[in-house]
């Protein structure tokens, strides 16, 4: 069975630009959610998307936004790119929201 | 490969030996705890869970255990082998958003 697949898996933005990550769950898991690891410290949980609706939210600025498609799969963007957004980007899936998550490889995403 | 574990608490322990790995967590109201294992340049990895109602779990070559009292757990691996090299989370969850807070992660490193 195919993991929590994530692209690309790494990417280089300047300032001021915008950004997509995309991410698909392992089959069967309905439950997405986006964790932002900046360099030596814990994932910090972004948004949680479950059967399609959004169903949490970090402390993270309006820049930051998502959405769950009807194959579960799932989309962060990251609008007007600052230096501090460069960090690993951890999409983890989950059957439902209250299972255990499995974290994909994540997308390292350089801001210069 | 990405270095998370420059500024994290640091742990070593002989090949062979039995490694404890502590975490307070912070929210005397989370019910479900997860130890993640993170190895350079790579996604989380799952390695064992818990809920509140437990006060111990077995899984293979690793305990959990939960002390709700004071707030804190701990992963108890045996025979620690070379692969255990990696920084260790603890995560906790609660409440209706289901979102996973991670604490800051330990870093163990095993000597041949």
């Amino acid at each position: 069975d195919a993991g929590v697949t994530q692209s690309p898996t790494h990417l280089i933005k300047t300032r001021g630009q915008h950004v997509t990550l995309r991410c698909s769950p392992i089959s069967g898991h309905k439950s997405v959610s986006w964790y932002q690891q900046v360099l030596g410290q814990g994932p910090q949980f972004i948004f949680q998307y479950y059967e399609k609706e959004e169903r949490g939210r970090g402390n993270f600025p309006d820049r930051f936004s998502a959405r769950q498609f009807p194959n579960y799969s799932s989309e962060l963007n990251v609008n007007a790119l600052l230096l501090g957004d460069s960090a690993l980007y951890l999409c983890a899936s989950s059957l439902d929201r209250v299972t255990e998550a499995f974290f994909g490889q994540g997308t390292r995403l350089t801001v210069v | 490969g990405e270095s998370v574990g420059l500024h994290l608490p640091t742990l070593s322990v002989q090949e062979g030996d039995n490694s404890i790995i502590n975490c307070a967590y912070s929210n005397s109201a989370s019910d479900y705890f997860i130890w993640y294992k993170q190895e350079s340049g790579k996604g989380p990895q799952f390695i064992i869970d818990i809920r509140s109602n437990m006060d111990k779990r077995q899984g293979q070559r690793v305990t959990v255990l939960l002390n709700k009292t004071v707030k804190h757990l701990s992963l108890q691996i045996a025979a620690t082998q070379p692969g255990d090299s990696a920084v260790y989370f603890c995560a906790e969850m609660w409440g209706s958003a289901r979102q996973l807070t991670f604490g800051s992660g330990t870093q163990l490193t095993v000597l041949p």
